[in-house]
């Protein structure tokens, strides 16, 4: 059972260089998000999909771009990585939304470590 | 400001020790979980609380949500090294977001 596979695992880009993460999903989720994680921060939304073709902006967006042209797929870009983007990102999805009273339960992938130099 | 705050950041103890952390917000919410996670990997969800006062009981976890819907507490009984961990509360406040505290880093020491 892969469950969310996210590549790739690790990335050092110099500052200004464009790079884009993949996301891939095997259990027919709806729902599709993309967090960073950083000390003390706990996880921050960048992105989420709630269907194939659509996307929205989440908490911290800038410096980012999304797609998500197939349902099992959600990829996140960076167009000119910055030093400030230096983080752990993490690529959810889920069966029921995230809000509301019944709160779905997230699936995340193993994280993909991304240092900007 | 975070909407969420947890409690304490971070905790060493030996094995076989009680502990609890704390989840606390000035927000209500319409639900809450938590996840643990550990090195390497991704959050997985442990429990979903959504009545106020609900207890759950996950073997050696007690969840708790409280009366209000702004907080929530994680005791364990006869901690092991299994459960070391990071503890991500998340909750959802009524449509306006989702989001996730920053978490407890749990050492249990053999």
């Amino acid at each position: 059972n892969a469950g969310v596979t996210q590549t790739p695992k690790f990335r050092v880009l110099k500052t200004g260089q464009s790079m884009t993460l993949l996301c891939a999903q095997d259990m027919n989720h709806e729902y599709m998000y993309w967090y960073r994680q950083d000390p003390g921060m706990g996880l921050r939304l960048i992105h989420y999909s709630v269907g194939e073709g659509t996307t929205a902006k989440g908490e911290v967006p800038d410096g980012y771009n999304v797609s998500r042209l197939k349902k099992q797929n959600f990829l996140l870009g960076l167009e000119s990585a910055a030093p400030s983007q230096t983080s752990v990102y993490f690529c959810a999805s889920s069966r029921i939304w995230t809000g509301g009273f019944n709160t779905g339960e997230l699936f995340f992938g193993e994280g993909s470590r991304l240092t900007v130099l | 400001t975070q909407l969420l705050e947890q409690s304490p950041q971070f905790l060493s103890i030996q094995e076989g020790e009680n502990l609890t952390v704390y989840c606390n917000s000035s927000s209500v919410f319409s639900s809450l979980q938590w996840y643990r996670q550990e090195p390497g990997e991704g959050p997985v969800l442990l429990v979903t609380v959504v009545t106020g006062g609900e207890v759950k009981k996950l073997k050696r976890l007690t969840f708790q949500f409280g009366d209000a819907r702004k907080d929530s507490s994680l005791h364990i009984t006869a901690a092991q090294p299994g459960d070391t961990g990071l503890y991500l509360c998340a909750g959802e406040n009524y449509g306006q977001n989702f989001v996730f505290g920053p978490g407890t880093r749990l050492s249990v020491l053999p």
